[in-house]
């Protein structure tokens, strides 16, 4: 059993669509976040929620918005997507809010053509 | 800004032998530390950390150095095996209220 899943592995979309990504994890944490890792490499935080709640919202745009349905589910949507918005994105979970010890989902590799 | 660098992008090193990975930080508030591991087309996984209030961290092959004066600390594998062939991710944590912040990774080749 996968324990931090996120789908689709790969989406490849035009420039000002709206795609979302799925995470969900397994585990029974109560804090799930969402990393990217941009062309340069770096894994920089977007967004943190806890039970369901927002806790870290990062500068991110407000084309991003990610939804929490349960403490299980963190899902990601992107509205009118720019070149830019191609990078590779990670869902992550941990025990506890803020959590040292992350597990991390495989990554979608997003491409904005 | 980047507060967590790790400047040595790749080493090659041979199996049986020690790999040295490096990571500098520029955040004195910084009290946790940790190395991830990840393979290519997964995502990184926890491998060790070290507390502020250590200098040294053992487990199995892998030992982290921490460096507080210098904000330096280091990741030594020994022996190396190929299976250690990954990208290394140096992170850091000021207190558990804030998000991890990242290197960005040293691509390790472990030859046999």
């Amino acid at each position: 059993d996968t324990a931090v899943s996120q789908t689709p592995k790969y989406l490849v979309t035009q420039m000002g669509n709206d795609k979302s990504i799925k995470c969900e994890q397994n585990l029974g944490h109560d804090t799930m976040y969402w990393y990217k890792q941009d062309s340069k490499k770096f894994l920089k935080i977007m967004f943190s929620y806890n039970n369901k709640e927002l806790i870290i919202n990062e500068t991110v745009p407000n084309r991003f918005s990610p939804k929490s349905p349960d403490k299980a589910h963190l899902n990601l949507h992107i509205n009118s997507l720019e070149l830019g918005d191609s990078a590779v994105y990670f869902c992550a979970s941990s025990q506890v809010a803020q959590s040292e010890k992350l597990f991390f989902g495989s990554g979608t590799q997003l491409s904005v053509l | 800004d980047q507060q967590v660098k790790q400047n040595s992008p790749s080493l090659s090193v041979q199996e049986g032998r020690i790999s040295i990975l490096n990571c500098d930080y520029t955040n004195s508030m910084f009290d946790y530390f940790l190395w991830y591991k990840k393979y290519p087309a997964e995502g990184p996984t926890f491998l060790i950390s070290i507390s502020s209030i250590k200098d040294k961290n053992e487990d199995g092959r892998f030992t982290v150095f921490l460096n507080k004066s210098a904000k330096h600390l280091s990741l030594h594998i020994v022996p190396s095996q190929p299976g250690d062939s990954a990208v290394y991710f140096c992170a850091a944590n000021p207190n558990s209220g804030y998000a991890l912040n990242f290197g960005k990774g040293t691509s390790l080749l472990v030859t046999p």
